[in-house]
């Protein structure tokens, strides 16, 4: 059974860091483009980053620069550093995979998200 | 990036059939055939319904099907029952980056 289970989520403080993890199992982890997906609070969904399994890396340009998703295939993982967060930030992030190689656009397996709060 | 258009909110009863839309750009819908539909129900993470414009993922009942034409795509929900009362975003290819919908309440009347 495929599995992502997210963690890392709290509340920080704007301007400051947390790296998110997206722990991987049920399925062969280094053959998939993996994804980050955010939702702010009533709102919709929000496409955040992806990295393809041959760590071909994208952004989305809000936040560009301030962000890093990356993998390690020996640990079945997939992470996200953020950094210089603003209260804009907050949502639930989604760590998803991909069922194609095409990078973000059809996410097959989702995990149940983590809930990252940026308030003074 | 910006977000495709979807309508707020979209509504039949049970039995009929709904069509929500997806309009984008050149950049995005109308450049690639890589639009998804993804079904949320309040809470839950969001599943995947239509992927590459008409495919189904396996598990996904034939009553969704998807579509596009020029820069809009359109996902079509038949034989609407209750339990498909939720929101439903799209999603596309933009190259090199992903933009989404603003999302459409579906409501079984």
């Amino acid at each position: 059974e495929v599995q992502l289970v997210e963690s890392g989520g709290g509340l920080v403080k704007p301007g400051g860091s947390l790296r998110l993890s997206c722990a991987a199992s049920g399925f062969t982890f280094s053959n998939y483009s993996m994804n980050w997906v955010r939702q702010a609070p009533g709102k919709g969904l929000e496409w955040v980053s992806s990295i393809t399994s041959r760590s071909y890396i994208y952004y989305a340009d809000s936040v560009k620069g301030r962000f890093t998703i990356s993998r390690d295939n020996a640990k079945n993982s997939l992470y996200l550093q953020m950094s210089s967060l603003r209260a804009e930030d907050t949502a639930v992030y989604y760590c998803a995979r991909d069922i194609i190689a095409v990078a973000g656009t059809s996410l097959d397996y989702w995990g149940q998200g983590t809930l990252v709060t940026v308030s003074s | 990036q910006s977000a495709l258009t979807q309508p707020p909110s979209a509504s039949g009863s049970p039995g009929q059939s709904v069509t929500i839309s997806c309009t984008g750009t050149s950049s995005d819908v109308g450049g690639y055939n890589y639009v998804s539909w993804y079904q949320q129900h309040p809470g839950k993470a969001p599943k995947l319904m239509i992927y590459e414009v008409s495919k189904r993922p396996s598990g996904v009942p034939d009553r969704f099907s998807g579509s596009k034409s020029g820069n809009t795509a359109s996902l079509t929900v038949s034989g609407l029952q209750a339990e498909d009362e939720a929101d439903y975003y799209c999603s596309s290819y933009a190259g090199s980056s992903v933009v989404f919908g603003g999302g459409t309440k579906l409501t079984v009347l």
